[in-house]
């Protein structure tokens, strides 16, 4: 397995709390992703990183923010949860964004917003 | 906009009863078609890579094919540990490298 981990793997918050998910990894990949999983869905891209500070938005970014302030961490926060926020969430890492890249993912991780 | 769509949703299988999942997609110049393997309450864990048409894969019963519009996954002789959804993506040659995903095909081997 890639040497990823995700941070709680599961939770359960209120709608209006924050909360932020860790994606740690030790493989000193330059690329970070965030995707959410929802039944009915295929994974869907939230934001992802291409560097310490760097980050971009993907398909589904409203609602989200994410920082990485060191290589090995990426961080998703969700100012203000809402119930539309609850589904599992993935971290992945590449070593590179060109082609010929394979994605890692980590193992997940499950958010309830009641 | 890319699209990529996986049939059947669902399969069930007798152990060692052959066949195939498909992912169709349209998207502006393919760079590379992944499956990926996802467990219950696992990550998806990676299989292959195909990057033109007529290439092929194999890894133990599986065995990956791609052509312009279309890429099967072949299962060989399938046992029940093969019981997964199986996740194919794409990424298209020009603008944000980002993967899109198919629903899953979610496979069941029964003994």
């Amino acid at each position: 397995d890639a040497g990823i981990t995700q941070s709680p793997r599961h939770k359960v918050t209120e709608t209006g709390t924050p909360v932020t998910l860790r994606c740690h990894q030790t493989e000193n990949h330059r690329y970070m992703y965030w995707y959410r999983q929802d039944p009915g869905h295929g994974l869907r891209l939230i934001h992802y990183s291409y560097g310490v500070k760097d980050t971009d938005k993907g398909e589904v970014s409203d609602g989200y923010s994410v920082s990485r302030s060191k290589t090995e961490d990426f961080l998703l926060t969700l100012e203000s949860a809402t119930s539309s926020q609850t589904s599992v969430y993935f971290c992945a890492i590449s070593r590179d964004r060109a082609s010929q890249e394979t994605q890692y993912f980590g193992p997940g991780t499950r958010l309830l917003v009641l | 906009e890319d699209q990529v769509t996986q049939s059947p949703e669902a399969l069930r299988l007798q152990e060692g009863e052959s066949s195939s999942l498909n992912c169709s997609y349209t998207v502006s110049g393919l760079r590379g078609l992944f499956w990926y393997r996802q467990d219950p309450g696992k990550g998806p864990e990676f299989l292959f890579t195909l990057y033109s048409a007529g290439e092929e894969k194999e890894k133990e019963r599986l065995k990956a094919t791609l052509t312009k519009k279309e890429s099967f996954l072949h299962i060989t002789a399938p046992k029940p540990e093969d019981s997964a959804t199986y996740l194919c993506a794409v990424q298209a040659a020009a603008g944000s490298y980002q993967l899109t995903f198919g629903k899953g095909t979610k496979l069941s081997v029964i003994p």
